[in-house]
């Protein structure tokens, strides 16, 4: 019965390769994001969808596409890895301010 | 200058002790305030919300204080347990409802 959840937990892949994360809430919230934590442990905003529509697009490379195919489900693909790509990507959701954060998905790009 | 800045420590503090974390935000059009804590390798989860008359859970107390857009985490009784990063969060409304993490104070409880 996890409240947000992301698949996979851990994602190790060659620079170049395209590659998807996965999320699902079952809170029943309108809200969801994708947040990118890096190796300073700094939590930056990345996306945000509210009902199926994005209202929040940080300056975050175009090969990062968010795609909600409904409210309760929030994927994030990433085309032409990097190196710097390399993190760990929490996804939340939210109703009336308090955001919930899935246990995130440990990117490696060697 | 960052957002939200935070000592990001560690504090290592022996268990019983008392420990004050603090926080300095520079928009003052954020609205609301938040603690959040983030163990090693775990997703950030709400700590407590934060309000200008204080508020209190237990062994935790935050406070605001928007004249100085400051905000406070005091932690009585430090257990062993109690050792995380604790994330100062603001939101903010304009241009876009979001919010802003600080970079976390790292917690150490020795026994």
């Amino acid at each position: 019965d996890t409240a947000v959840s992301q698949t996979p937990k851990y994602l190790v892949t060659q620079m170049g390769n395209d590659k998807s994360i996965k999320c699902e809430q079952n809170l029943g919230h309108d809200t969801m994001y994708w947040y990118k934590q890096d190796s300073k442990k700094f939590l930056k905003i990345m996306f945000s969808y509210n009902n199926k529509e994005l209202i929040i697009n940080e300056t975050v490379p175009n090969r990062f596409s968010p795609k909600s195919p409904d409210k309760a489900h929030l994927n994030l693909h990433i085309n032409s890895l990097e190196l710097g790509d390399s993190a760990v990507y929490f996804c939340a959701s939210s109703q009336g301010g308090v955001q919930f954060f899935g246990p995130g998905t440990r990117l490696t790009v060697l | 200058r960052k957002e939200v800045e935070q000592d990001p420590g560690p504090f290592n503090v022996p268990e019983g002790a008392t420990v004050a974390f603090n926080c300095t935000y520079s928009n003052s059009a954020s609205q609301s305030f938040f603690w959040y804590r983030q163990d090693c390798r775990k997703e950030p989860k709400l700590l407590m919300s934060v309000y200008s008359s204080g508020n209190e859970d237990g062994r935790f107390t935050a406070q605001l204080n928007r004249a100085s857009q400051y905000i406070s985490l005091l932690i009585r009784d430090s257990k062993l347990s109690d050792s995380a990063t604790y994330l100062c969060v603001v939101k903010r409304i304009s241009p876009t409802d979001k919010l802003i993490f600080g970079t976390g104070t790292r917690l150490q409880v020795f026994p």
